[in-house]
């Protein structure tokens, strides 16, 4: 089964600076999908960022950006300009296939503090 | 255009105790799924379906039951509730390649 996994509980960074999460999968399919979800204390799951498995490209929106490396199978997520709106946990997630119903397996979470 | 509506919010159940967690989703998904997520973790999949009449078993799935009557709605039911269920539930849709979260239910069981 894929797995998914986020090596840094914890991140911090102060007010206007960039922080970029870590995030790393295990699959043997060539074809897949990665988010990233922001999870504010409202515990509302927010998408940040997609990113298309078959597309080099790497995906931006706005202050976030991502590092997808497919043969690495890393998939790191980068903050700019942080605002204190930015802390929130933040999860990984992968797009597993499962007789069609392509569910979404998560990393354990990256907790991001905000410094004023 | 509410998107996915969970209720309740919150509820504390007695051990033994039975409910039924309400999801709806006004965007007519054909998909749609159960999670619940455990204190400093990801989400796990309960329960998954993929139209009105069809569900099938997630990563943990024991202990509840789902039913499908209707693209709208996908009820989670627990039976027999244990401490162990204590957990936030995350209803969510999947429209084009993006799956859409409910805000969540917090169940407690003493």
């Amino acid at each position: 089964a894929q797995t998914v996994t986020q090596s840094q509980p914890e991140m911090s960074v102060q007010e206007a600076e960039t922080v970029t999460l870590s995030c790393t999968y295990d699959t043997s399919e060539s074809d897949y999908y990665l988010f990233w979800y922001k999870q504010p204390p409202s515990r509302q799951m927010i998408l940040v960022i997609r990113q298309e498995a078959y597309k080099q490209q790497n995906a931006t929106e706005n202050r976030f950006s991502v590092n997808f490396q497919k043969a690495a199978k890393s998939f790191s997520l980068k903050i700019s300009d942080s605002q204190l709106g930015d802390a929130a946990m933040y999860f990984c997630a992968y797009r597993e296939r499962i007789q069609g119903a392509q569910k979404l397996v998560f990393g354990q979470g990256t907790r991001l503090t905000i410094n004023p | 255009n509410a998107g996915v509506t969970q209720t309740p919010k919150f509820r504390i159940l007695k051990i033994g105790q039975s409910m039924t967690l309400q999801c709806t989703q006004d965007m007519n998904h054909n998909y749609m799924y159960w999670y619940r997520q455990d204190p400093g973790m990801g989400l796990k999949l309960i329960y998954y379906s993929v139209g009105a009449g069809i569900t099938d078993k997630g990563e943990v799935p024991n202990g509840y039951n789902v039913s499908r009557s209707t693209t709208e709605d996908f009820p989670l039911r627990l039976e027999l509730a244990a401490p162990s269920q204590t957990s936030v539930y995350f209803c969510a849709s999947r429209g084009m390649e993006t799956q859409y979260f409910g805000p969540g239910t917090r169940l407690l069981v003493l």
